[in-house]
Formats: structure tokens, sequence, C-alpha cells
């Protein structure tokens, strides 16, 4: 069964502090990705990355880096939290070029920042 | 211009009959799979149905079929006899051709009645 797994499932933290979130897939997928979702504003792509070592900004990289530096692990960091990153964050994976894959996801992680 | 277009914000639908959720679409490429999915409450994104830009036939899964038609670029999900445990977001999204990224609607509430 195929399985992407997420650090947390929720998560308190305070403003200023430096917030990891990590994500692991089993799948032997070279693609990773990081969402937030939002109410109202579906799901937005923070980083995605392809291969180790490889991201790609997606349409909200501000406030936020990420690393891969194995192929099954790609961790979210938010260098000094606010209150604005207060959000449900999702990981995904997928294999690499192919339309007829979808992607799986990781059951979310559920961040506060006070 | 947004790739994804759902403009359902929230749905009802009576237990045992069946419910369309929209989807539109906006790409240039001939290649692209379209897939949606369903989120719970409990947050974890499911894949339902995928159909591929070149398939002739409606996807089906189930209970879940999805209205394809290309020339008015929509993609519409039909979730027949619906259930108690239907009640969830729905999402449509795209891929197109050998591009990584995924592209995601702003989503649908259904909320199935007793």
């Amino acid at each position: 069964d195929v399985k992407v797994t997420q650090s947390s499932r929720y998560l308190v933290k305070r403003t200023g502090e430096k917030v990891f979130l990590e994500c692991v897939q089993d799948m032997d997928h070279e693609n990773m990705f990081w969402y937030r979702q939002d109410p109202g504003l579906g799901l937005r792509l923070i980083y995605f990355s392809y291969d180790v070592k490889m991201k790609e900004k997606g349409d909200i990289p501000e406030g936020y880096s990420v690393s891969r530096e194995k192929k099954e692990r790609f961790s979210l960091i938010l260098e000094s939290a606010s209150t604005n990153q207060t959000s449900m964050y999702l990981c995904a994976s997928s294999f690499v070029g192919r339309s007829t894959d979808t992607q799986y996801f990781g059951p979310g992680t559920r961040l506060t920042v006070l | 211009a947004q790739k994804i277009t759902q403009t359902q914000p929230g749905m009802f639908v009576q237990e045992k009959e069946a419910v369309t959720l929209d989807c539109t679409y906006d790409t240039s490429d001939q290649s692209y799979g379209l897939f949606w999915y369903k989120q719970p409450s409990s947050g974890e994104m499911i894949f339902l149905i995928y159909q591929g830009s070149y398939d002739e036939q409606n996807a089906t899964e189930g209970r879940y079929s999805l209205n394809f038609q290309k020339a008015r670029k929509s993609a519409n999900l039909v979730i027949s006899a619906s259930q108690l445990g239907d009640s969830a977001m729905y999402f449509c999204a795209m891929r197109e051709g050998a591009g990584n990224q995924f592209y995601f609607g702003t989503g649908t509430s259904l909320t199935v009645i007793p």
C-alpha cells in the first residue's frame, strides 16, 4: 500500500520560531510537493522537488524553504514562523513526467502559530 | 488565468440522489490529465478518478464518473446514489503533458442530507 507520512498531524508554535515539517514517501517517487491549504483558496503550491537536492518555487514560496537530501524525504522549513502561516500543510508525491500519474498525499499537518 | 475553476463553493444533495460537481480547465497542451480528489474532514486527500485528454470514453470508478467535454474544457464529477459518507470537500486538478506540477481548483464542499 502506497504511503506518504508527515511528521505531525497537529503543531503549535510561537511567532519567530523555526519550524520543520517533514514528509516521507515509500513509493520511490521522483517528485515531492508541499502545499498550503486555506479555506476558499484551495491548495497553493509552496515548493516542489523533482530530484534529490533539486527544488522549484511554487506560487507562494515567500517565508518558506525546503530541503531534499534523500529521495524519500522532503522537508518544509519556516525560518521564522508568523501568524499568517497558520494553515493546513499537505505533502504529496508522484512519478515524474507522465500526465497519467496521480499525486499521493500525506495526512496533512495543521500548524497554528501563536 | 486560472488553470482550474470550480464555481460551486458548496453543494447539497439528498441521500441516494445523484450530484454533479463542476470543473472547467484551461490549457493549450494537447496532452493532459484531469483528476478528482476527495478530502473528508480528517484532512487526507483521496484520489477518486482520472481522465486523460486522449481518452474517448468517460472515466468511471464505481459510483464516480467523469463527464468529460473536451471542446468545452469541462470535466465534471458525477456521484451517483449519494451516501452520507460522501460529505467532504472535492477538488479538481490537472497535470499538463510531461510537466511535474499539478494545478488545483478551490474545491466544492458537498453535504449529503439524510
